[in-house]
């Protein structure tokens, strides 16, 4: 079993809606991610938060909105997406803090968002 | 730059094979890490291992198998005695100077195992 964990597992919402993903890790690890993963291609990194601070945003759209409340939680607020946005969005924790998950990453099984 | 490349996109065998999963990789940094990953049908990549680039020993770990090539660049994974369980898709990567602000983890396309009973 994953120790990083995602909520909700899969998600459909509109174009107008506003959803956020969950991811909880209680690993102690002070480094965490959020990834997207079109079908049949590799993830793709989006944010990188170190020690609960935003320390790499990939040119995300600011329809996506990352947050880390404390050391174990991080979300994924999502506001006016559109279908190509259709993906699913893995988090992953490290032990390490380098830039953009130089060590070993530890996913959860993803959120699976369809947007209609 | 860096980059990864696995090749294999799709490989099929039987139950009990041994297979080989490809990975050949470019860098201008001496000092990196070379990861693999494998994606079951449940979604979640499971890391599998990580090898850095001063260390050139093979490593076994029950089937699994990593054989590691400075000369030819490459960082092959062979399973022996397949398993249906081992279905997945498989990806390496790559982390050239993790001290470095603008290190990154560079995927490759990945390689859709399917093993048959």
């Amino acid at each position: 079993d994953t120790e990083v964990t995602q909520t909700p597992k899969h998600l459909v919402m509109g174009m107008t809606n506003k959803k956020s993903l969950k991811c909880e890790q209680h690993m102690g690890h002070r480094a965490m991610y959020w990834y997207k993963q079109k079908a049949k291609k590799p993830p793709e990194l989006m944010f990188v938060y170190s020690y609960e601070k935003l320390s790499i945003n990939e040119s995300v759209p600011s329809r996506f909105s990352p947050e880390c409340p404390n050391s174990s939680l991080l979300n994924l607020h999502l506001h006016a997406l559109q279908p190509e946005d259709s993906a699913l969005y893995l988090c992953a924790s490290s032990p390490r803090t380098g830039a953009r998950g130089t060590g070993e990453l530890f996913f959860g099984e993803g959120s699976r968002l369809t947007v209609l | 730059a860096q980059k990864v490349t696995q090749a294999q996109t799709e490989i099929s065998v039987v139950e009990k094979e041994d297979v080989t999963l490809d990975c050949v990789y470019e860098t201008r940094d001496t000092t990196y890490y070379l990861f693999w990953y494998k994606q079951p049908p449940s979604g979640e990549l499971v890391f599998l291992i990580r090898r850095n680039s001063f260390d050139e020993q093979n490593e076994i770990s029950g089937r699994y198998s990593w054989n590691f090539q400075k000369s030819t660049s490459s960082f092959n994974f062979t399973i022996t005695a397949s398993q249906v369980v081992d279905s997945a898709v498989y990806f390496c990567a790559l982390s050239e100077a993790p001290w470095r602000a603008n290190s990154k983890l560079t995927f490759g396309k990945g390689i859709t195992l399917s093993v048959r009973p």
